[in-house]
Formats: C-alpha cells, structure tokens, sequence
C-alpha cells in the first residue's frame, strides 16, 4: 500500500471548512484513498473514500486531484466535536486486510 | 444498530498476570481485527481473522499474545504473561467483506 505524507496540526475557526490535505505520490492505479478520525478516547472513525472521482456524503467531501497525488478532505462547517486526529489511508479495496495508519493531522476547531 | 463492542474498558493489572481482552463484532460481519495503539507505534495491525479463521497474525509482537475466533460473534486477545510494555490501547474492528471497518472503543490496559 501506498505511503501517505500529512501536516502533523491545523487549526480551524469554528463554522468554517476546514480543507485537510494528503499526498500520496507513489499511488498505484487500483489503490482507494480512506480517511478515518479518531475523537479523543474513541476508537477510529470511517469517513469517506474514493478511487479518483470527487465524493461526497453526509460528514465531509473528499476531493482528488486528477492525477491523483494528492486529495483534500472537507468538513463543510467543522463544529468542535470535529476536533480529532484524521488519518488517510492508501490501500487496494480489495485487499480486506490491514489499515496502515500514519501519524494523521491533528485537527483543532476552536470557537 | 450496535457497534463493535469490547470488553473491559480499562483493564490495570500486575505484570506477569494473564490478560484477555474481549470483542463482539458487528453481526454480519466476515473480518475481525485487532489493532494496538501507542504513543510511540500509533496504530498497529496485530492479528486478522476472516470466517473465524485467522489470516495474518505477522503483527503479533510476540508468543505471549494469542488470539481466538470460537464463533463469528466473539473473539479474544490474550497476553500471558503481560509486561509493562503490553500496556496501550487495545481496538477490535470488523468489516464485511470490502466494506470499511468499524471500530470498537478500545480497552485501555495498564500493566503495572
């Protein structure tokens, strides 16, 4: 699976989006981008995922860039139960076996 | 629906004391993980099971850990004997088939 490079901390003002990068240069072509959270004291989260077209669901939108380097979590208008450690992932979906989770980027929402 | 559900959620107990850690994944569910997490190593892979049967168990730091599947509804991890340095934040997780895997809560374990 492909290695993921994320800044270790972002800040981000209540009610705002908050845009969480990913680089993931060494991406192979039949690889998925995962992003999880982990809340304080919670196990991990499942957000979102997607192969090279933009998603979008009920938590964030997760956008990749066309040639699929890098990607951009969105949380629309992050709220201060947002605040969390978000890790992204880089793993074929076929592969039902392990999660390598980085360090991720610890996300502050302040009011 | 009920989640992944672990058990103790904290556990503290003496060095070379037998330790086992309890989940109940999500019905359903085919995959069953147990993952490690620590201030120094993050999040680690330890040992996976499809249909109860385990799959990759590379990340089993030593032969103090085991693991169990009986039945598709229960599984255990266990350290005998336990260390100080067994001491982290244990998480089950399950999945179906692709779909992504849920956690439990964790059961925090202190080994004194």
């Amino acid at each position: 699976d492909a290695k993921t490079t994320q800044p270790p901390s972002m800040d981000c003002a209540e009610g705002r989006a908050a845009n969480l990068p990913c680089n993931h240069s060494t991406i192979s072509g039949n690889e998925y981008v995962y992003w999880y959270r982990q809340i304080h004291s919670q196990g991990p989260q499942y957000i979102i995922h997607g192969l090279k077209n933009n998603e979008t669901n009920e938590m964030a939108s997760l956008i990749i860039t066309e040639d699929r380097k890098s990607s951009t979590l969105i949380l629309p208008h992050a709220t201060l139960r947002d605040t969390a450690v978000y890790y992204c992932i880089v793993r074929v979906s076929s592969n039902t076996g392990k999660l390598i989770f980085g360090q991720g980027t610890t996300l502050q929402v302040k009011p | 629906d009920a989640g992944v559900i672990q058990s103790p959620r904290h556990e503290v107990t003496e060095m070379g004391q037998e330790v086992t850690l309890r989940c109940k994944p999500i019905s359903g569910h085919d995959y069953l993980f147990w993952y490690r997490q620590t201030m120094m190593r993050g999040l680690e892979l330890l040992i996976y099971f499809n249909n109860n049967v385990p799959i990759d168990d590379s990340g089993m730091p030593e032969d103090r850990f085991s693991a169990k599947m009986p039945n598709a509804s229960f599984s255990t991890l266990k350290i005998q004997p336990s260390e100080p340095r067994d001491s982290a934040v244990y998480f089950c997780a399950s999945s179906s088939g692709v779909q992504p895997q849920h956690f439990g809560d964790g059961t925090r374990l202190s080994i004194l």
